[in-house]
């Protein structure tokens, strides 16, 4: 199907073990973003990727590592996890140009990470 | 820096009762994008409206109607006769649109309103 997809949607790890969260989108967006949702913060920014190979740093970078081979695909990894990483996160898209009114980023059904 | 505010952390009202949510932003830009965004029980994030900078006029979309005002730099959102689907925590977000992306780009996001409709 069409749109945007995550997995795993739920995974536990324990902390100091490297962690991946995949996110793929079929519309060839050119941008694409992980937040990581937690109480009392709404959602946060961690990397965004304006284009294959080009990444940069949101909000909350330290602990995640991001690549962008390919346009479909932004993995996200937690180099060595930690309990402070337990949180859900989004994975998003969006495309460049002139956009309707109707038009945003394209959100992630999430994933639900814990680390024990 | 931009920052958008939510100062109501949870909100309950009775059913087919009328409720404002409040959304306060900080921006430098001219141009930037407001956004609300639902996330039902279920947890995904369903987009509400996206309006820009140098749109003021007010929305309505069935139940629902959102006032903008620049001069007090607010995004209220407003729920008319509420229902208990209108359960969820909201998020105004906000998008610098200085770049070429025209508000697609990175979102800050509030930290959320919980409104519960009690029936």
């Amino acid at each position: 199907d069409a749109g945007i997809t995550q997995s795993p949607r739920y995974k536990i790890t324990e902390t100091g073990r490297q962690v991946t969260l995949m996110c793929h989108q079929t519309w060839s967006h050119s941008y694409m973003f992980w937040y990581r949702q937690d109480l009392g913060h709404g959602l946060r920014l961690i990397y965004y990727s304006a284009a294959a190979d080009i990444t940069d740093k949101g909000e909350v970078p330290d602990g995640y590592v991001v690549s962008r081979s390919k346009t479909e695909n932004f993995p996200l990894t937690l180099e060595s996890a930690t309990r402070s990483q337990t949180s859900v996160y989004f994975c998003a898209s969006s495309d460049l140009g002139l956009p309707s009114v109707t038009d945003t980023q394209y959100f992630g059904p999430g994933t639900r990470l814990t680390v024990l | 820096a931009q920052k958008v505010t939510q100062a109501q952390t949870e909100i309950s009202v009775v059913e087919k009762e009328d409720v404002t949510l409040d959304c306060v932003y900080e921006t430098r830009d001219t141009t930037y994008y407001l956004f609300w965004y639902k996330q039902p029980p279920s947890g995904e994030l369903v987009f509400l409206i996206r309006r820009n900078s140098f749109d003021e006029q007010n929305e309505i979309s069935g139940r629902y109607s959102w006032n903008f005002q620049k001069s007090t730099s607010s995004f209220n959102f407003t729920i008319t006769a509420s229902q208990v689907v209108d359960s969820a925590v909201y998020f105004c977000a906000l998008s610098e649109g200085a770049g070429t992306n025209f508000g697609n780009e990175k979102l800050t996001f509030g930290t959320g309103t919980r409104l519960t409709i009690i029936p």
